[in-house]
């Protein structure tokens, strides 16, 4: 089936540590995202990918880390500069191109939490 | 700098009821209007989406409908389900040259009674 894989679903960063959360696609998008979500501040844009070995900031991207050496996949790390790093993240992709208003498909999420 | 406000915060409608979640953008620039529909624990998925060059877009039970002029756009969801029961977000996308990201509204919780 074609979608987009997270992983770990949930996972567990003690203070001070890098972590890094997986996405891949088999959509063949090449458009790719990372976004947090926080109860009651919607989706913030963390990062984003239009083509591989490219990316941009979004709104919120101190703190964290991306790479695109693959076209189907868009890793995200949080780093020990994110101060509050405990929210639900979610990867997406989309397609580019011609119709130019792709649907954006997302992941399952990764629910990070510090201890 | 909110450029998509969502509203309400929470909502709960009857079984049967309509559902009306209202967002409002100031950027000029946005031509595309999706919402997305979020489950606990699941990634969002697309319910319906519309451009500006339409003012009602209906899909089932499920209707966006446009108000250019006034810069804002609702969701309206008849006859209620509980298995409606979810977080909605609107979103919008622009401009139509070179490329954006979606900026997302904060998001309604809306819970249908049976």
């Amino acid at each position: 089936d074609g979608g987009i894989t997270q992983s770990p679903k949930y996972l567990f960063r003690k203070e001070g540590q890098n972590v890094t959360l997986s996405c891949e696609q088999n959509l063949n998008h090449d458009a790719m995202y990372w976004y947090r979500q926080d109860p009651g501040q919607g989706l913030r844009l963390i990062y984003y990918s239009q083509i591989v070995n490219d990316f941009q900031k979004g709104d919120i991207a101190e703190g964290y880390s991306v790479s695109r050496e693959k076209k189907e996949s868009f890793p995200l790390t949080v780093t020990s500069a994110q101060k509050n790093p405990t929210a639900f993240y979610l990867c997406a992709s989309s397609g580019q191109g011609a119709p130019r208003f792709t649907e954006a498909f997302f992941g399952q999420g990764t629910r990070l939490t510090v201890v | 700098q909110q450029q998509v406000k969502q509203s309400p915060q929470s909502l709960i409608v009857q079984k049967g009821g309509i559902s009306i979640i209202n967002c409002a953008y100031e950027n000029t620039a946005f031509d595309y209007f999706p919402w997305y529909q979020q489950f606990p624990g699941k990634g969002p998925a697309l319910l319906i989406a519309i451009r500006p060059d339409v003012s009602e877009k209906k899909e089932g039970r499920f209707t966006i409908s446009f108000n250019k002029s006034a810069k804002q756009f609702s969701l309206h969801i008849m006859d209620s389900q509980p298995g409606d029961s979810a977080t909605y977000f609107c979103a919008a996308q622009g401009p139509n040259s070179g490329y954006s990201t979606l900026t997302f509204g904060k998001g309604t919780m809306l819970l249908v009674s049976p």
